[in-house]
């Protein structure tokens, strides 16, 4: 089956510590994002990329970084320097940026900073 | 600029009874709406999509929302609530020039379904 599949589902950090979230997808999907979810808030942009090697912020970059390397993967690392870090991270796939926005989802993973 | 409002945060209705979430728009240009729907610990799922065709749009799972530009609605409807329909929904609106990135979510409401 086609999907998006994010890891670990559930990871635990300590204050000062880099953590990599992964996303994989296999719909052949050119777009991939980065959105963090919390409670009341809905969700918010951190990272997108249109094309491999290409990537853009979106309105929450601060205190993340992303790769595109391949066109199957886009990963998530959550630095020090993000101030509040623990929270719901969804990774999704269009299939090209320019399209109708509709997105599909991975499962998301959850982070939270002891 | 682009946002989107859900009246109401949580919504309780009884099995059976008619679903009615709320989602008003404001955009500059004219918008494409979606309303995804979201299962506890899961990622986010496409229940309906308006693309500027027909202004009733069928969705999965019998709802169904109706494009009002008179009053910048989307409201998201279902005859008869069934359990399986508890979850949180999002109302989400772009641009027209459909790019994904600019997509802006709703903060929700969250749908509870009682016997």
């Amino acid at each position: 089956d086609g999907g998006i599949t994010q890891s670990p589902k559930y990871l635990f950090r300590k204050e000062g510590q880099n953590v990599t979230l992964s996303c994989e997808q296999n719909l052949n999907h050119d777009a991939m994002y980065w959105y963090r979810q919390d409670p009341g808030q809905g969700l918010r942009l951190i990272y997108y990329s249109q094309i491999v090697n290409d990537f853009q912020k979106g309105d929450i970059a601060e205190g993340y970084s992303v790769s595109r390397e391949k066109k199957e993967s886009f990963p998530l690392t959550v630095t020090s320097a993000q101030k509040n870090p623990t929270a719901f991270y969804l990774c999704a796939s269009s299939i090209g940026h320019l399209n109708t926005g509709e997105l599909f989802f991975g499962e998301g993973s959850r982070l939270t900073v002891l | 600029a682009q946002s989107v409002t859900q009246l109401g945060s949580h919504v309780s209705v009884s099995e059976g009874a008619l679903v009615l979430l709320r989602c008003n728009y404001s955009s500059s240009v004219p918008p494409y709406l979606f309303w995804y729907v979201q299962y506890p610990n899961q990622g986010l799922q496409l229940l309906l999509k308006y693309t500027s065709a027909a202004t009733l749009v069928k969705g999965i799972n019998g709802f169904e929302a109706e494009f009002k530009k008179s009053e910048t609605s989307f409201h998201l409807t279902k005859p008869s609530a069934h359990m399986s329909d508890a979850a949180e929904y999002f109302c989400a609106v772009s641009p027209n020039t459909g790019t994904a990135s600019k997509l802006t979510f709703g903060t929700g409401t969250r749908l509870q379904v009682t016997l």
